[in-house]
């Protein structure tokens, strides 16, 4: 069984740009987190999603930040006009609807905003 | 609202000496308990669970955490290091009973194992 996968695994950005982050769960597994790791800052929750609905984000900043998880396709993590201070790593992780509390974590996207 | 604490962003032990990562929590509901691992540019893999069942609870790789409820504690050990348990740990706490699982973690402590 295939685990949970992200891609691209680095992204460079200009500042500006919009960056898409795309994550496919574990096959079976229907809830996705997102969460972003800050150096000096940790990891911390950005959004709950399941299919075609978000749950929870409120972790997500206001405003250029959003997420989606379509009936088909992986979940993506849109990032509009980039800006410096979105240089992290962002980890999405899957759960199954028979343990949703066990999360599974992809590989992570490295993302640098020159 | 939940927190975690990670007391020592760096702890070096060792090679075949006790480890003891320490973790607290805060949870105004009963908590369920994480410990991941994360290498160098990769992901975290998770170490062990507390779901509310046994309070010593086993977990991958020889390590092994107890859920102290009137400590409020969730400290991991493992009682002789490898070279190869080098890497980032994590402790997480979730809340129990509800639909929303969203991870809450401590800032992590460092290991480095010496030869």
């Amino acid at each position: 069984n295939a685990g949970v996968m992200q891609n691209p695994r680095h992204l460079v950005r200009r500042r500006g740009q919009e960056a898409r982050l795309r994550c496919s769960p574990m096959k079976g597994h229907s809830h996705v987190y997102w969460y972003r790791q800050l150096p000096e800052e940790g990891l911390k929750f950005m959004v709950y999603l399941q299919k075609e609905n978000i749950i929870d984000e409120s972790g997500m900043p206001k405003e250029r930040f959003s997420a989606e998880f379509p009936k088909e396709g992986p979940s993506i993590l849109r990032i509009q006009q980039v800006v410096r201070g979105d240089s992290a790593a962002y980890f999405c992780a899957s759960s199954p609807g028979t343990a949703p509390y066990e999360q599974y974590f992809g590989p992570g996207t490295r993302l640098t905003v020159t | 609202a939940q927190s975690v604490t990670q007391l020592g962003s760096h702890v070096s032990v060792s090679e075949g000496a006790l480890v003891l990562l320490r973790c607290n929590y805060s949870s105004s509901v009963p908590p369920y308990l994480f410990w991941y691992v994360q290498y160098p540019n990769q992901g975290l893999q998770l170490l062990l669970k507390y779901t509310s069942a046994a309070t010593l609870v086993k977990g991958i790789n020889g390590f092994e955490a107890e859920f102290k409820k009137s400590e409020t504690s969730f400290h991991l050990t493992k009682p002789s290091a490898h070279m190869s348990d080098a890497a980032e740990y994590f402790c997480a706490v979730s809340e129990s009973g509800g639909s929303n699982y969203k991870l809450t973690f401590g800032k992590g402590t460092l290991l480095t194992v010496n030869p």
